[in-house]
């Protein structure tokens, strides 16, 4: 069954370092997302990428965040001077896009930040 | 936020049906209902969704109510690995548009009980 991956599982950053997450999507999607869970609280939407752009983006993905899809595979988020508060789970969704379908989710990113 | 109400927590006894309750009074005629579980800090899994109809798949039974204002997922065996959380989330599945995004609630904690 296709699957999406996520690298690392897990990463230890300073403050202020910049970091990036990396996903790869299922190959045929279309829609691809990047969703976060601070420890003991919600699952929380980030941001949507369709066509090489950001559709939507939350209050939270602000100008210390980015993605892109540099190769037409893999899907990024860089963050660019990571805070203690952006500790979390980072979790990447793709979606095949056609009406009735559903967003499938990989095992997520923890990261830490010291 | 999040367009649906569920318990915050239930418990059942392996190999018995669970049946989780959503109360989603104000879906949109062109809203889906969505059911993913999240197991520990894994990455949220798909189970099933549905608009109108009952659904059935290899993992569980999708009940919506005739006016749509609530649904059930049924799980009819429970066993002790599907101890998670489970999210009831409404979604426009649209082609195209920022609309396919998911927008988590608190989810119900189903504790199965051996």
């Amino acid at each position: 069954e296709p699957e999406v991956t996520q690298t690392p599982s897990h990463q230890v950053t300073q403050m202020g370092q910049e970091v990036i997450l990396r996903c790869v999507p299922i190959s045929n999607h279309l829609y691809f997302y990047w969703y976060r869970q601070i420890l003991g609280q919600k699952v929380e939407f980030l941001v949507s990428f369709y066509n090489n752009e950001i559709s939507e983006k939350s209050e939270i993905f602000d100008d210390q965040f980015s993605v892109e899809r540099p190769d037409g595979s893999n899907f990024t988020l860089k963050i660019r001077s990571t805070k203690l508060e952006d500790s979390a789970m980072y979790f990447c969704a793709s979606l095949l896009g056609q009406t009735n379908t559903e967003a499938f989710f990989g095992q997520g990113t923890r990261l830490t930040v010291v | 936020d999040a367009k649906t109400t569920q318990p915050p927590s239930m418990d059942c006894a392996e190999g018995r049906a669970a049946n989780l309750p959503c109360n989603h009074s104000t879906i949109s005629g062109n809203e889906y209902v969505y059911w993913y579980r999240q197991i520990h800090s894994q990455g949220p899994q798909y189970i099933i969704h549905g608009l109108k109809n009952n659904e059935t798949n290899e993992m569980a039974s999708l009940i919506i109510t005739e006016d749509r204002k609530s649904s059930t997922l049924i799980l009819p065996h429970a066993t002790l690995r599907d101890t998670a959380v489970y999210y009831c989330i409404v979604r426009v599945a649209n082609y195209g548009g920022a609309t396919n995004k998911l927008i988590f609630g608190t989810g119900t904690l189903l504790a199965v009980q051996p």
